[in-house]
């Protein structure tokens, strides 16, 4: 039981390159999430999944996409990658997105973009 | 959207004490989680915890919703307990949690 896994671990891209995250999980969770994380700035919501077949914007979604591929599995696409976006990048999962649910998170990725 | 406020942001202990890390919301919550992200970066679920008192082990928390706050009680500290602690909260129609900027803690051996 591997929980919330992500691919890759660590990744450096120019300005105007894309890229997608992968994420996945193995725990049959309804929900999952991508927050970006800032130094002094928490995580911030980027997308998220309340259920396969559906994605919502969270609050700094600019210049991301997403797709929730199936119930295991949630990308996070950059199509054309700038240097804000340089930041760690954590994928999240949840039974549902409702109450008492808890939220499990992957090792992250490291993304620099120069 | 609601506000949440941790403090203090840095806390630097001696191993063996005993700290109080607090977390401040502007609105009534429906849902509450504590984090520790370690040195590697890895978050942890601590608490889940929208209203009352929750212990495990070393560690444990208060919420008191009425008064818009949550505690987490670090006691007898380790090293192992260095990190960033989290605090989450949703309201209103929402679950989905906003976080704090965390409480930057290091324990010295």
């Amino acid at each position: 039981n591997a929980g919330v896994t992500q691919t890759p671990k660590f990744q450096v891209l120019k300005t105007g390159q894309s890229m997608t995250l992968q994420c996945a999980q193995d725990m049959n969770h309804n929900s999952m999430y991508w927050y970006r994380q800032d130094p002094g700035m928490g995580l911030r919501l980027i997308y998220y999944s309340a259920s396969e077949g559906t994605t919502d914007k969270g609050e700094v979604p600019n210049g991301y996409n997403v797709s929730r591929l199936n119930k295991r599995e949630f990308s996070l696409r950059l199509e054309s990658a700038a240097p804000s976006q340089t930041s760690v990048y954590f994928c999240a999962s949840s039974e549902t997105s409702g109450a008492g649910d808890e939220q499990f998170f992957g090792p992250g990725t490291r993304l620099t973009v120069l | 959207g609601i506000q949440v406020e941790q403090s203090p942001p840095d806390l630097i202990l001696q191993e063996g004490a005993n700290s109080t890390l607090r977390c401040n919301f502007s609105d009534s919550v429906n849902n509450l989680q504590w984090f520790h992200q370690n040195p590697w970066g890895q978050l942890i679920n601590l608490f889940y915890i929208p209203s009352g008192t929750k212990q495990n082990g070393r560690l444990s928390a208060t919420t008191v919703a009425t008064e818009r706050y949550s505690l987490l009680y670090i006691s007898s500290s380790q090293t192992t307990d260095s990190g960033v602690y989290f605090c989450a909260v949703a309201s209103g129609g929402s679950y989905i949690p906003t976080f704090g900027r965390g409480t930057s803690l290091i324990v010295h051996p």
